[in-house]
């Protein structure tokens, strides 16, 4: 059964500091690794999908990558705004069924 | 993409009653799900809604409690019954279009038992 687990649980940096949240995961048998955006009380903003042929993926201030031998993803989040605050879930989809394994989260804060 | 409006946004209910919950997509969907997520946690898979079929349940999950319609491609219903306080969440309709494609969220529907 896929486990996944997300360090830190809570981050507060500064505005304009680089930053890196991390996803792990158990079963590197995995179809994607998706991360979310999610401000408090409401749905999942997709920000990137790796497909697991691919080892990372780009969106403007965003880089994701993917290492599947190790279980291992992470999302760089670049030159950081107060508007970035808000909590990141990496989820990965392992088998035909496209279900969904979320991780714990990382509740981010960009101070001014 | 795929834009997915979710019914209601929010509701306050009282315990022992039932409601439903609706997610419409603007497009054809392969798949659509039901996920939990209860206060402070991440978020749960409930089922996976099958058209014009019965829903596929994860463990833990009953269709007794929480029946499922999907009359078509772009519908479903998700209904929360007999409600207790445990049952407070913000529940989530998601879709995907095919095998290992981008999934998608609706903006949830958060739900207060009392």
């Amino acid at each position: 059964k896929q486990e996944v687990t997300q360090i830190p649980a809570a981050l507060s940096v500064p505005e304009g500091e680089n930053l890196v949240l991390n996803c792990s995961f158990t079963d590197s048998a995995i179809y994607n690794l998706q991360w979310f955006r999610q401000d408090p009380g409401k749905g999942l903003t997709s920000l990137l999908l790796i497909q697991s042929s691919q080892r990372e993926q780009t969106s403007g201030r965003l880089n994701a990558s993917l290492d599947k031998s190790s279980g291992r993803s992470t999302l760089y989040i670049a030159a950081s705004q107060p508007g970035d605050s808000a909590t990141y879930l990496c989820a990965g989809q392992t088998g035909t069924a496209s279900k969904l394994t979320f991780g714990t989260g990382t509740r981010l804060q960009v101070t001014l | 993409s795929a834009v997915i409006s979710q019914k209601p946004s929010r509701d306050i209910c009282q315990r022992g009653t039932s409601l439903t919950i609706q997610c419409q997509v603007d497009s054809q969907v392969t798949m659509m799900f039901w996920y939990r997520q209860q206060p402070g946690q991440s978020l749960t898979l409930i089922a996976t809604a099958n058209q014009g079929s019965e829903a596929t349940y994860e463990s833990g999950f009953v269709i007794d409690k929480f029946p499922i319609s999907r009359p078509n491609l772009t519908f479903s219903t998700l209904t929360v019954s007999n409600m207790s306080p445990e049952d407070s969440s913000i529940y989530l309709c998601s879709v995907v279009k095919g095998v290992g494609t981008e999934a998608f969220f609706g903006q949830g529907t958060r739900l207060t038992v009392v």
